[in-house]
């Protein structure tokens, strides 16, 4: 089974400053998306960025970014210039790619980063 | 496109009493996926479907919860009876293939 790990419960950072939010997966599959979500205090899940594992090229939106390491199996999530409306939880997700299989479909959620932003 | 669409979206009930949560997945979307979120456990997958089958139910907590999805465009999640534990966030989330899952606002039950 694939487990995804978010070791950073809390962060803070500066506003208009970068900050990093880390993520590892551990999985056995070649074929797979990694995904994070934002979870302001409304408790909507919010997408911000997909990356998919057959991609070299990191994905970005806008001023957000991810560092993904295939083979150190490490998905980190980067915000530039932070802004007051980037105060949430984040939360790194992990979802089978393999087509044929039906019964694994499911996206696993690591336990989130609250970030804090202070003006 | 009006999003996935959950209700209600808060519920407050008594312990024993059956609780129905629904949810109007994405027009076009094949999947469905019923979560639960609390502060001690997280995200939790209950159940989902792929074109209105159930796939996997490994993660509903007891013969309590029921799911259904008898169309493309609706599905519950009943509880029965319910207990003080059920209370949480439930999400409903749909995607197409293997895109990403949209989720709805949830429905923050409270058993008392």
């Amino acid at each position: 089974a694939q487990t995804v790990t978010q070791s950073q419960p809390e962060m803070s950072v500066q506003e208009a400053e970068t900050v990093t939010l880390s993520c590892t997966y551990d999985t056995s599959e070649s074929d797979y998306y990694l995904f994070w979500y934002k979870q302001p205090p409304s408790r909507q899940m919010i997408l911000v960025i997909r990356q998919e594992a057959y991609k070299q090229q990191n994905a970005t939106e806008n001023r957000f970014s991810v560092n993904f390491q295939k083979a150190a199996k490490s998905f980190s999530l980067k915000i530039s210039d932070s802004q007051l409306g980037d105060a949430a939880m984040y939360f790194c997700a992990y979802r089978s790619g393999a087509r044929e299989d039906f019964g694994n479909e499911k996206l696993t959620f690591g336990t989130g980063t609250r970030l804090t932003i202070i003006p | 496109d009006a999003g996935v669409i959950q209700s209600p979206r808060h519920e407050v009930t008594e312990m024993g009493q059956e609780v129905t949560l629904r949810c109007k997945p994405i027009s076009g979307h094949n999947s469905l996926f019923w979560y639960r979120q609390t502060m001690m456990r997280g995200l939790e997958l209950l159940i989902y479907f792929n074109n209105n089958v159930p796939i996997d139910d490994s993660g509903m907590p007891e013969d309590r919860f029921s799911a259904k999805m008898p169309n493309a465009s609706f599905s519950t999640l009943k509880i029965q009876p319910s207990e003080p534990r059920d209370s949480a966030v439930y999400f409903c989330a749909s995607s197409f293939s293997r895109l990403a899952l949209h989720f709805g606002n949830g429905t923050r039950l409270t058993v008392t």
